[in-house]
């Protein structure tokens, strides 16, 4: 099955300041990365995702990049805003070939401050 | 429409006692699946159901039972409940084939 890890666990920011999360898969087939932004309170919400035949995507501030290389994608939020603030997750779908039905596998998430 | 609901929002059990979380969703997705959300470890599925009758294990089922008797309900059964499966459960939902998953608010359980 894949394996995605997630790095920084915790990030601290300045409004204003760009944001940076990280993470790797282990399997070269996996063809589609989602980020999934989660409220205090609330269930995760897909923001923005990419498939592996791009290799960035941006949506206003946000946007994410994929090196299938190197097996990582990260997202970025540019001018961060209070309102950034929130726990995120990055996923990828079973390989390629097998019927994923959305059975993701989740990253270990990232809580993002953004001070004010 | 009212996306995904689960019920209820909150629950405190004791060990060894059964319950069930429900959750139940009106945009007739075919996919519907169960995470537990647990500090550092991210959404880690339990169970899944590509459709009203079908049902399969994710990668943590043990201590968790499901069924899909129709498109719209999911709900998940602890037949005798651990202090291990004290955590925050997320049913969610997806069209087949679709990798987008959209989640409920989410029940916290927590199990003395």
């Amino acid at each position: 099955g894949e394996n995605v890890e997630q790095h920084p666990s915790t990030l601290s920011v300045q409004e204003g300041d760009s944001a940076v999360i990280k993470c790797t898969y282990s399997d070269s087939a996996s063809n589609y990365f989602p980020w999934y932004k989660q409220e205090l309170g609330k269930g995760p919400q897909l923001i923005i995702d990419i498939r592996s035949n791009v290799g960035e995507k941006k949506d206003q501030r946000i946007a994410v990049t994929l090196n299938k290389t190197a097996k990582h994608f990260s997202l970025h939020i540019t001018e961060t805003q209070p309102e950034d603030s929130a726990v995120y997750f990055c996923a990828a779908p079973p390989p390629a070939g097998g019927t994923s039905y959305g059975k993701l596998t989740f990253g270990q998430g990232t809580i993002l401050t953004v001070h004010p | 429409n009212a996306g995904v609901t689960q019920t209820p929002k909150f629950q405190v059990l004791k060990t060894g006692q059964s319950m069930t979380l429900q959750c139940a969703q009106d945009m007739n997705h075919e996919y519907m699946s169960w995470y537990r959300q647990d500090p550092g470890m991210g959404l880690r599925l339990i169970h899944y159901s590509v459709g009203a009758g079908i049902t399969d294990q994710g990668e943590v089922p043990n201590g968790y039972n499901v069924s899909r008797s129709t498109t719209e309900d999911f709900p998940l059964r602890l037949l005798s409940a651990a202090p291990s499966q004290t955590s925050v459960y997320f049913c969610a939902s997806g069209r087949s084939g679709a990798n987008v998953l959209t989640f409920g608010a989410g029940s916290r359980l927590t199990v003395l």
